[in-house]
């Protein structure tokens, strides 16, 4: 199955951009790459998708190079309710559903 | 917008008993998942279903079974609960494509004595 990696945790400070990249060597060519955000005991969110390239929307942007290996989430301005995990996630190889979400990368945003 | 409950948001139970957890989504999703989250761990995938009647094992099913009786419920069974199934546990849905966005529930916070 296609494993990510990414930093256990950062630290950031109010209005500053945040970069968090995550590397997934063995992606599939049908393997979009999803990020999701989680907030203490509440489950994930969607934040952002992508397939190649770049992607932007109202609340980050996802930039992705030509060989998919690796991709990053940038998430402009940070405030304080941007602290949380933020799991970056690529499909089941075989197209099927068992995507894995890894440990994620807990952010801190201090004021 | 998407809405996915589930039953409890803690939940207690002694080693040994049967356990239930209820998850349902009210936007006709053909997938519904159930994972179970660790510290250090992230998520982990149990059980998930595409269809009604249909399942799939994840990465760790060992201990649990499902059950999808309609499109809008699925249910999480631990037949005989163990202290290591301590841990929160997460209901998901999507569409149809395995790159659709999953829509999680609050998660259950279950602790086995």
């Amino acid at each position: 199955l296609a494993k990510t990696t990414q930093p256990i945790s950062m630290d950031s400070y109010e209005g500053q951009e945040v970069n968090i990249t995550c590397s997934h060597n063995n992606i599939a060519t049908n393997d979009y790459i999803t990020w999701y955000q989680q907030f203490p005991s509440q489950g994930p969110r969607f934040i952002i998708q992508g397939y190649k390239t770049k992607v932007t929307n109202e609340v980050a942007s996802l930039f992705i190079p030509a060989d998919r290996k690796s991709s990053t989430l940038s998430l402009p301005r940070v405030s304080l309710s941007d602290t949380a995990v933020y799991y970056c996630l690529v499909g089941d190889e075989t197209g099927g559903f068992k995507t894995i979400f890894g440990a994620g990368t807990r952010l801190f945003v201090k004021a | 917008d998407v809405k996915v409950t589930q039953s409890s948001r803690y939940l207690v139970k002694r080693t040994g008993e049967k356990v239930f957890l209820e998850c349902v989504q009210d936007m006709d999703h053909e997938n519904m998942f159930w994972y179970r989250q660790d510290p250090g761990l992230g998520l982990r995938l149990i059980y998930f279903s595409y269809d009604v009647k249909m399942k799939e094992k994840g990465d760790i099913p060992e201990g649990y079974s499902v059950s999808r009786e309609k499109k809008e419920r699925f249910s999480l069974i631990l037949e005989s609960a163990s202290t290591n199934q301590t841990s929160m546990y997460l209901c998901a849905s999507s569409f149809g494509r395995p790159e659709e966005t999953q829509y999680f529930g609050p998660g259950t916070r279950l602790l086995v004595l």
